[in-house]
């Protein structure tokens, strides 16, 4: 297995809403990471999670809350977001947090709409 | 301040010619570079990856060269092919952590 596998592909959520984005891998990676990317826009960094530990928050709001319950799986959280959270989120892997000589791979995106 | 660049847009190119796509970088501490491809409704695909103790990398038909001096990199696929047309994005980190992308550049490769 040599994917990361996203759902749901797509989500559309209220203003109130809680709801989750879920990212799997069974590759042994060991650094998991959350982008997010709007039109026209490279994919901006969010948080990396390197050994089930979060290493990285880019800033990121309250709003989104990640979670990584064992090595394969890593969640998002969503809740009270606002129309411009509106994005495409993108969940990637590598072999551990030095990136080194290992490539990144990515899912294939769960394409979020706030209304 | 925009800390890596890629200065073109859009670039088209013949099948079977080369394309070579840029990127500027401006922090001299970056090490480690990456070169995603993005189809449309797509995540980013790793495609290649440079380390700066090197100054050249061979995948197939992709090749990236880093001028470490001039804080550039580009990456040439050679023969291009209609199949190569996606949007390229540089990016850039220091020791594998905490990637900065640039803008992109959307390749075209004209049958």
């Amino acid at each position: 297995d040599t994917e990361v596998t996203q759902t749901p592909k797509h989500l559309v959520m209220g203003m109130t809403n809680k709801k989750s984005l879920k990212c799997e891998q069974h590759m042994g990676h060991r650094a998991m990471y959350w982008y997010k990317q709007k039109a026209k826009k490279p994919p901006e960094l969010m948080f990396v999670y390197s050994y089930e530990k979060l290493s990285i928050n880019e800033s990121v709001p309250s709003r989104f809350s990640p979670e990584c319950p064992n090595s394969s799986l890593l969640n998002l959280h969503l809740h009270a977001l606002q129309p411009e959270d509106s994005a495409l989120y993108l969940c990637a892997s590598s072999q551990d947090g030095s990136g080194q000589g290992v490539g990144y791979t990515f899912g294939s995106g769960t394409r979020l709409t706030v209304v | 301040d925009q800390q890596v660049k890629q200065n073109s847009p859009s670039l088209s190119v013949q099948e079977g010619r080369i394309s070579i796509l840029n990127c500027d970088y401006t922090n001299s501490m970056f090490d480690y570079f990456l070169w995603y491809k993005k189809y449309p409704a797509e995540g980013p695909t790793f495609l290649i990856s440079i380390s700066s103790i090197k100054d050249k990398n061979e995948d197939g038909r992709f090749t990236v060269f880093l001028n470490k001096s001039a804080k550039h990199l580009s990456l040439h696929i050679v023969p291009s092919q209609p199949g190569d047309s996606a949007v390229y994005f540089c990016a850039a980190s220091r020791r594998g952590q905490n990637f900065v992308f640039g803008p992109g550049t959307r390749l075209s490769v004209l049958p």
